[in-house]
């Protein structure tokens, strides 16, 4: 089975932290995704990479920056944290290729900026 | 780029109960993929259908790409299903493409 694991699911920063999410995945996919979910505005792309050191901006990157230095680890860096970037924070994996291949998502991680 | 929509917005049923969940969306599409959000946040995979029918067990999946919709179909529905469902589609042709996905559907089943 493909997992993608998340290094917190939950998480309580203070404005102005420099704060990190870790995502794992163990199939060797090539592309992977950060999302994240308020209510009533659903999953939105933040960033996501399709090889090492490849990234792309996504629907809302502003105040958000990531790093893909090997392929099984994708981080998203919230580099000084603000109360609106509280939210639910989902990570993603697939492998590349036409067809759109089937997504697999982390647990997710709930954080909550003070 | 490609909309997704998803109704109802929420939807509560009795336990036992049948029901139908949409997705449309703006363009053709190569596939198709519909989670569900469990009560911890985390996006299970049901169904992963670009044409065609699909079961595994009570949900079953259609999706019709010609007219751009999609349809989860849940059956003798238990407290269990409740959560948010969503559609996710390519949000464009290359291989690269991110997933794009509707709002969700906020289902409640009531013992």
């Amino acid at each position: 089975d493909v997992k993608v694991t998340q290094s917190s699911r939950y998480l309580v920063k203070r404005t102005g932290e420099k704060v990190f999410l870790e995502c794992v995945q163990d199939m060797d996919h090539e592309n992977m995704f950060w999302y994240r979910q308020d209510p009533g505005l659903g999953l939105r792309l933040i960033y996501f990479s399709y090889d090492v050191k490849m990234k792309e901006k996504g629907d809302i990157p502003e105040g958000y920056s990531v790093s893909r230095e090997k392929k099984e680890r994708f981080s998203l860096i919230l580099e000084s944290a603000s109360t609106n970037q509280t939210s639910m924070y989902l990570c993603a994996s697939r492998v590349m290729g036409g067809g759109f291949p089937e997504a697999f998502f982390g647990q997710g991680t709930r954080l909550t900026v003070v | 780029g490609i909309q997704v929509e998803q109704s109802p917005p929420d939807l509560i049923l009795q336990e036992g109960a049948n029901s139908t969940l949409r997705c449309n969306f703006s363009d053709s599409v190569n596939n198709l993929q519909w989670f569900h959000q469990n009560p911890w946040g985390q996006l299970i995979n049901l169904f992963y259908i670009p044409s065609g029918t699909k079961q595994n067990g009570r949900l079953s999946a259609t999706t019709v790409a010609t007219e751009r919709y999609s349809l989860l179909y849940i059956s003798s529905s238990q407290t269990t299903d409740s959560g948010v469902y969503f559609c996710a589609v390519p949000g464009g042709a290359g291989a690269n493409s991110k997933l794009t996905f509707g709002k969700g559907i906020t289902l409640s089943v009531r013992p």
